[in-house]
């Protein structure tokens, strides 16, 4: 069955990029069925999404995060990948990556096991 | 932009108990409601699609219900292994939020 891995550096420093990547295994990118997106959860807090990317390219963003978030695909690779700019403490948290389905209500129904990134000098 | 609440936001009943979390959304979202479990250290599970769906593999314990702007989700008899907290998402218009979790525990 299909599986998600995040990886990438678990510490970033303020202002800087946090980059992160995830892989797809077990059945292809690129099938066209969904949509791929990106959740964070600091640490004893909810979740909170941060977007999601078709395998066009077609994007949509958290407002809140819109201006710093940037959601890219790599068919060749299988892989899907999240860069945030300016990063402060704030963006302290677990990371996840998921498939979303195209039903209704757009359900993640795949996760990786999460990464936690750490915002500190 | 579309606001979730639950309630509780915490609770704690007895195995075999009969437990019912709601979230309401700050406008009509139709059915496009989803519930998660998360158990600590664990990403989430999808539990229920499209506010009532039983997602593949899920125990018929678990059941959701609603629309528009009010939701329900019920665990029929309350098992060891279903302490977790609770998440409700919506999506509307390209975006999704996610309510702020119930934490359920045993009393």
């Amino acid at each position: 069955q299909v599986q998600l891995q995040e990886s990438g550096p678990g510490l970033v420093k303020p202002s800087q990029t946090l980059s992160l990547t995830c892989t797809v295994s077990g059945g292809s990118i690129s099938s066209g069925s969904y949509y791929w997106s990106w959740i964070r959860q600091p640490a004893g807090k909810g979740l909170e999404w941060i977007g999601r990317i078709y395998t066009s390219g077609s994007t949509n963003y958290n407002p809140s995060l819109k201006s710093r978030v940037t959601i890219s695909v790599d068919t060749s690779k299988n892989q899907f990948s999240l860069k945030l700019s300016s990063v402060t403490a704030a963006d302290t948290a677990v990371y996840y990556c998921a498939r979303v389905g195209f039903g209704a209500a757009r359900s993640m129904d795949v996760w990786g096991q999460g990464t936690t990134v750490t915002v500190s000098s | 932009d579309i606001q979730m609440t639950q309630s509780p936001s915490s609770l704690s009943a007895s195995v075999g108990d009969r437990v019912t979390i709601t979230c309401q959304a700050s406008q009509d979202i139709s059915n496009y409601l989803n519930w998660y479990q998360q158990k600590p250290g664990k990403a989430p599970k999808l539990l229920i699609y499209d506010a009532s769906n039983l997602e593949t593999g899920v125990p018929s314990r678990f059941s959701g219900s609603g629309s528009g702007t009010d939701f329900t989700f019920t665990i029929s008899s309350l098992q060891p292994e279903d302490i977790a907290t609770y998440y409700c998402q919506q999506y509307d218009n390209l975006l999704v939020t996610f309510g702020p979790g119930t934490k359920v525990d045993i009393k």
